[in-house]
């Protein structure tokens, strides 16, 4: 069975650009995550979504972030503008519904803000 | 303060000891404990999760809560190279809409 997929693996821009991640979650699954990474540091929720839509987005800088999940499957992450301190690595997860003890991680998106 | 805290190590222990890590946490609305393994590069892997206090063991794993001193540790018996990773605990509340709140992780390195 796929893992939870992400894309793309490495992104570098320049500071002002926008840029967006893409997730494809674990199939069946209908809870959806997205985490920040700092370098050491733990990941830290931005949005959690149940089917399309967005429980709980409380951590979400809606200045410049925002997210959608079409359909309830796969689910895009988009900033802008970037700035240097977005330099992070995102993190999308899946878990079946009432299971968020049970989150499968993909291999994130490392994003470098020049 | 950080709803969970864990030494950043590095910790550094000879292949076959037994590992010791440990977090302690400060909300007492925390009901699930789990703990994550993350290696380099890599996206984290749920080892495995407890509830409430006690323990839960899975082949060399053990993870033990003691709500009472708000500690949470994992054993790792035999460790292999192959476990050097970073290793994440995290906390819940009871709701399945309950924010999980990670520690910062502990870096772990098995030398051969």
């Amino acid at each position: 069975e796929a893992g939870v997929v992400q894309s793309p693996r490495y992104k570098i821009i320049e500071k002002k650009q926008p840029v967006a991640f893409w997730c494809n979650p674990i199939s069946g699954h209908n809870t959806l995550y997205w985490y920040l990474q700092n370098l050491g540091q733990g990941p830290e929720l931005l949005i959690r979504y149940e089917n399309e839509e967005a429980v709980d987005d409380s951590q979400l800088p809606k200045d410049r972030f925002s997210a959608e999940r079409l359909k309830g499957v796969d689910s895009t992450l988009k900033i802008q503008p970037a700035e240097l301190g977005d330099s992070a690595v995102y993190l999308c997860a899946s878990s079946l519904e009432g299971a968020n003890t049970e989150a499968f991680f993909g291999q994130g998106t490392r994003l470098t803000v020049v | 303060q950080k709803e969970v805290e864990q030494d950043p190590g590095p910790l550094s222990v000879p292949e076959g000891a037994i590992v010791s890590l440990n977090c302690t946490y400060s909300n007492s609305a925390f009901q699930y404990f789990m703990w994550y393994r993350q290696y380099s590069r890599k996206g984290p892997e749920l080892l495995m999760y407890t509830y409430s206090s006690g323990n839960k063991e899975d082949g060399r794993f053990t993870a033990q809560v003691d709500k009472s001193s708000k500690y949470i540790s994992l054993f790792i018996r035999d460790s292999q190279p192959s476990d050097s990773a970073t290793y994440l605990c995290a906390g819940s509340g009871y709701s399945s809409a309950s924010k999980i709140i990670f520690g910062s992780g502990t870096r772990l390195s098995i030398r051969p």
